[in-house]
């Protein structure tokens, strides 16, 4: 069972676009949702995270945009730049257990310039 | 500030072979620290997680075993090796945030 959907698959977007990049998860208990990215060749990095007191969280060009109500949860690269392509991961885990944490199935960025 | 150290880099190994993939965070004391695996192109699966020394959750069964010697080491193992362990090794640390380290990348042929 998936825990963690995300769509699409792949994106391709012009620069100075906004990227909109989304997922949505099953487990009701799950309260911190972290994105990631991923250049070839490297590790993940943490890019931005929500522990939703809000339904909101900026970074720069980055937000997180979270809907309780329809457990969805999504990622909006603002002003897009094609040193953003890269492969973008969600994730979720839950208060009773944040040491386990599910991951979505990855998104391709690509921006071109 | 925390450092984490994988080792080795890269490694080819013959199917049926044993593994020993190693981990080290420096900078910070009694560290969660988790082992996660990603296939070529594929998402991030975690595969096990310490919170203290001599202490390891399994998270998924992929014939890998996970030992916690020392508070700033974890160690991911097996005595042999499938094709289906081909893939790029991760482990990773929890501040406030999940950190991941710069990985081995295992290939077995």
């Amino acid at each position: 069972q998936q825990q963690v959907r995300q769509s699409p698959q792949s994106l391709t977007v012009w620069e100075g676009e906004t990227a909109i990049l989304n997922c949505s998860y099953e487990d009701s208990t799950f309260d911190y949702f972290p994105w990631y990215h991923q250049f070839p060749g490297e590790s993940p990095a943490l890019l931005i995270a929500i522990r939703p007191v809000s339904n909101k969280k900026e970074d720069g060009r980055f937000t997180i945009f979270f809907n309780k109500r329809e457990k969805k949860f999504s990622l909006h690269i603002a002003d897009s730049q094609p040193g953003d392509s890269a492969t973008y991961f969600c994730a979720a885990s839950a208060q009773s257990n944040y040491n386990v944490l599910y991951f979505g199935s990855g998104t391709k960025l690509t921006v071109e310039p | 500030a925390q450092t984490i150290h994988q080792w080795p880099v890269a490694e080819i190994k013959a199917v049926g072979s044993p593994l020993s993939l190693g981990c080290t965070i420096k900078g910070k004391s009694s560290p969660n620290l988790y082992w996660y695996w990603q296939a070529t192109g594929g998402t991030l699966q975690q595969l096990f997680y310490s919170i203290t020394v001599g202490q390891v959750e399994s998270v998924v069964q992929l014939n890998l075993s996970a030992s916690r010697p020392k508070d700033d080491q974890f160690i991911l193992s097996t005595e042999k090796l499938l094709l289906s362990h081909s893939g790029f090794y991760l482990c990773a640390y929890r501040g406030r945030e999940q950190y991941f380290g710069p990985g081995t990348r295992l290939t077995v042929l």
